[in-house]
């Protein structure tokens, strides 16, 4: 069964740029696979930042960019702040009616 | 704006069924799709299955066959009834929207509601 790899984990400082990753067990991420990006904080339900590799959803701050890099579908976060501290999830839409999600990037930023 | 509400029992007994609504406020159910997703606690989010107004639908082949997702749009809800649960399916189950328009990501949640399969 295929599996979408995030990094577990990553630490930013504030202001700073931090690129996260979502890729394949096997294979190489493209387009094709729509990739979408969601922020969730503890006790919320996600929200939407990117979708189609690089739309940013309605009311999403600039910052937030999305890209193909390599092999991988990326999510930028360019001059982080406090409240970007969360988990970042990734989605690929495997074709045939089959989303998988990554396991969740835990973004801190200090 | 659309919103959905998720409602349903909080506890399950091993082995039963788990059956969860999501109702739906604005928008059309008719030309959208609906999607559950769930996410254990402490962990990652999980996609369980989607359905559309024509019954068509697909569920994570993880799931085994016990998931069936069912659209009632008179009653503006989506529901799941997750069969044989076991401790493994507690979660906090989320229904969502997914993005009629080809973009295929879920572009409206619901806040999610907490499911404990205990005895």
């Amino acid at each position: 069964q295929t599996v979408v790899t995030q990094e577990p984990s990553f630490s930013v400082s504030p202001g700073g740029t931090v690129t996260l990753t979502c890729g394949l067990s096997s294979g190489s991420v493209s387009t094709s696979y729509y990739p979408s990006w969601y922020q969730q904080t503890p006790g919320q339900s996600p929200r939407t930042l990117i979708y189609s590799t690089n739309a940013r959803s309605s009311g999403v701050p600039d910052r937030f960019s999305g890209s193909i890099l390599g092999n991988k579908a990326a999510l930028t976060i360019t001059g982080a702040q406090a409240d970007d501290e969360s988990t970042y999830y990734c989605v690929l839409y495997m074709g045939n009616g089959i989303w998988v999600f990554g396991g969740g990037t835990k973004l801190t930023v200090l | 704006q659309v919103l959905l509400q998720e409602s349903g029992p909080g506890l399950v007994t091993p082995s039963e069924t788990l059956s969860l609504t999501c109702t739906v406020s604005g928008g059309s159910m008719s030309s959208s799709y609906w999607s559950w997703i769930r996410q254990p606690p402490g962990k990652g989010l999980e996609w369980i299955g989607f359905i559309y107004y024509t019954s068509s639908n697909n569920y994570n082949p993880s799931l085994k066959s016990r998931a069936t997702i069912s659209l009632d749009t008179s009653k503006r809800q989506c529901s799941l009834r997750l069969s044989s649960v076991t401790a493994a399916d507690t979660a906090v189950y989320f229904c969502a929207r997914l993005d009629s328009s080809g973009h295929y990501n879920f572009d409206s949640w619901g806040q999610g509601t907490l499911v404990t399969v205990s005895s």
